[in-house]
């Protein structure tokens, strides 16, 4: 059973562009997390989705971040217009249905660094 | 200021030593667990403590939890040069989502 998969792994992109990480749940998990870890800090929750369902979004900011999780393959982390500020590495979690939050399996994340 | 925050932020010890990290939180949780991460990679699970334990063992990692006092420690004992990592502590209070604190940077020293 193959964990939590994210990639890109790094990815670069210059200021403006478009950043998109994926995130494929371990098998069997219907529920994805997204958190943001800038350096030297710990991780922030950013949003929560089911399949085609967004459940909690408190964390992720208002403007140029949108997350989706379609019916049929990964759950996407969209960044439009990416500043410098948006470097950080992303980290993907996924749990079962039965949705308890501890029961958290994590990615190995994304560092995306903006140019 | 945030929930789960650890304490010391660095920490620096010889290899053998016992290295003790604190967390501390501010609202009713359901568990508490311990994660370490090594320099630029993900998270890697270490321990959960539910909110009706007081201590669990698992190999040279002990932690406590206090809700009293709502804090939690992680001890490893006869620390190894591999040991040196960040670790987090990690709670789940009302929700979904886990709230991790700053961390305290373990450097081991050989």
């Amino acid at each position: 059973n193959a964990g939590v998969m994210q990639n890109p792994r790094h990815l670069v992109r210059r200021r403006g562009q478009e950043a998109r990480l994926r995130c494929s749940p371990m098998k069997g998990h219907s529920h994805v997390y997204w958190y943001r870890q800038l350096p030297e800090e710990g991780l922030k929750f950013m949003v929560y989705l089911q399949k085609e369902n967004i459940i909690d979004e408190s964390g992720m900011p208002k403007e140029r971040f949108s997350a989706e999780f379609p019916k049929e393959g990964p759950s996407i982390l969209r960044i439009q217009q990416v500043v410098r500020g948006d470097s950080a590495a992303y980290f993907c979690a996924s749990s079962p249905p039965t949705g308890a939050s501890y029961e958290q399996y994590f990615g190995p994340g994304t560092r995306l660094t903006v140019t | 200021s945030q929930q789960g925050e650890e304490d010391p932020q660095a920490l620096s010890i010889q290899e053998g030593e016992n290295a003790t990290m604190n967390c501390s939180y501010k609202t009713s949780i359901n568990n508490l667990q311990w994660y370490r991460q090594n320099s630029g990679r993900g998270l890697v699970h270490l321990i959960l403590i539910r909110s009706n334990e007081r201590e669990k063992h698992s190999g040279r990692l002990r932690v406590t939890l206090d809700t009293s006092k709502k804090s939690s420690s992680l001890l490893i004992t006869a620390s190894r040069a591999a040991d040196t990592a960040s670790y987090f502590c990690a709670t789940d209070e009302a929700g979904n989502m886990l709230t991790f604190g700053g961390g305290t940077r373990l450097m081991v020293k050989p």
